[in-house]
């Protein structure tokens, strides 16, 4: 149980376009998700909390307009690089709090490469 | 005081041999203290984790001590095999958030 799966993998795309990833909990439903970013070697810093049904909560120093985090479903979350550039290129990694277990428990997603070329 | 400090950078051990990472943290609001495992390319996967009411807890080959006084908690990887090379990250947490804090992340190489 409590797994949570991410779309795409990888992905590659040019400068000044979009990229959306897909964050789903595939055997529960996950009223709040976050979204990670960990640059090589690095450790994962938070971008921001997802609740399903209610804007996202950023970090300080994340800009709103730029990741833009839907959580439309109880398993379903989506961020949205816009107008991505080079310095967004990053792994991605989303998680997601499992109701009914322990209060804190996040179970992450395998993550996703962006590239932006 | 958001910070969760995290040693060694990096970590070499002979299989059979005991690993020792180490976290320490300044906020005492925090009260839940998980351990993950990532492997390149991978997310990170939830090891063993613990509250501030418990000096210690242990899961197979792994254990965490707790410090509450000092403030400080330690990973304990009994046995280490090569398959454990993987790069560990302590985090801590405060009630009413659910968010992590994440220390830096050691980085396990067992020799085989």
């Amino acid at each position: 149980g409590a797994v949570v799966s991410q779309h795409p993998s990888w992905v590659i795309c040019k400068s000044g376009t979009s990229v959306k990833i897909e964050c789903r909990s595939l055997d529960f439903q996950a009223t709040t998700m976050f979204w990670y970013r960990q640059f090589p070697k690095q450790s994962l810093m938070l971008m921001a909390t997802s609740n399903e049904g209610s804007k996202a909560t950023y970090e300080q120093g994340v800009e709103k307009d730029k990741f833009l985090i839907n959580h439309a479903s109880l398993t379903l979350s989506t961020l949205t690089v816009t107008s991505a550039h080079p310095e967004d290129s990053s792994f991605y990694i989303c998680s997601a709090r499992v109701p009914g277990t322990s209060f804190y428990e996040q179970y992450f997603g395998p993550g996703t490469r962006l590239t932006v070329t | 005081q958001q910070q969760v400090k995290q040693s060694p950078q990096s970590l070499i051990v002979q299989k059979g041999g005991i690993s020792i990472i180490n976290c320490a943290y300044e906020n005492t609001a925090f009260d839940y203290f998980p351990w993950y495992q990532q492997f390149p390319g991978k997310g990170p996967a939830l090891l063993i984790a613990i509250r501030p009411d418990v000096s210690e807890k242990k899961e197979g080959r792994f254990t965490i001590s707790f410090n509450k006084s000092a403030k400080q908690f330690s990973l304990h990887i009994m046995d280490s095999q090569p398959g454990d090379s993987a790069t560990y990250f302590c985090a801590a947490s405060m009630g009413g958030t659910y968010k992590y804090i994440f220390g830096t992340g050691t980085r396990l190489k067992v020799l085989a």
